[in-house]
């Protein structure tokens, strides 16, 4: 079985701050893993995805993750973040040969002035 | 990205009625779609897969009698929750993953979500 672990709740930083959302998995084969953002009442939006090839991937908004099978974490991260950064993240993990994505419990950014 | 509608965004209902959401998929086929619950604060959690022309997959715990989903096109599927109660009131999001053939099969597209307020 696949499994997310998301290891920070909440996770508070000022503007132009660098941030690291933390992700481990857990999974007995070759996965495919996301990260998704999620605005206040809205659905999700994709910030970037690791299939193959590159352990390092990025994303849209100034995003950045690393694929680190030894460790098996994907770690998130922005070197400046802007308000408008403030959002729920979860990361997700999808076996490739079967369509579930699984989801960790989602990291709450919030971003000070 | 391709686009995933999913209406309505808002809706109330009175206990013991029942509530249909369709989620859409405006410029790829869907051969796959996946409904999740989202309670406040916490994550998502996959109630069924359902691919076109078949039965859904319910995840354990999931009542397959109170939510029904129908995909009955490639670009459209429904939830219908039946004899709502207010426990049911949650955050419904669906997703939309195309074929092989058109190269998005390893991206799952996002509906806005449905709030859903039983009374």
């Amino acid at each position: 079985a696949q499994s997310v672990t998301q290891l920070d709740s909440q996770v508070p930083v000022f503007e132009e701050a660098p941030v690291e959302l933390r992700c481990n998995y857990s999974s007995s084969v070759s996965v495919y893993l996301f990260w998704y953002v999620q605005y206040p009442n809205q659905g999700l939006q994709l910030l970037l995805k690791y299939l193959s090839g590159s352990t390092l991937v990025k994303g849209i908004n100034g995003f950045e993750a690393e694929f680190n099978k030894s460790q098996t974490s994907f770690h998130l991260r922005k070197p400046s973040v802007h308000i408008s950064d403030t959002a729920e993240y979860f990361c997700a993990v999808s076996k490739s040969n079967t369509d579930k994505l699984i989801f960790g419990t989602g990291t709450r950014l919030q971003v000070f002035p | 990205g391709a686009v995933v509608s999913q209406h309505p965004s808002r809706v109330i209902c009175k206990s013991g009625t029942s509530v249909k959401i369709e989620c859409r998929s405006l410029d790829f086929q869907a051969t796959t779609m996946f409904w999740y619950r989202q309670f406040p604060k916490q994550s998502l959690m996959l109630m069924a897969t359902s691919n076109e022309g078949s039965k859904a997959t319910y995840e354990q715990g999931v009542e397959k009698d109170k939510f029904l989903i129908n995909h009955a096109s490639l670009t459209l599927s429904t939830l219908t929750v039946t004899s709502a109660h207010p426990e049911d009131s949650s955050f419904y999001i669906c997703s939309a993953r195309g074929g092989w053939d058109r190269g998005m099969n390893t991206e799952a597209f996002f509906g806005q979500g449905t709030r859903l307020t039983v009374v």
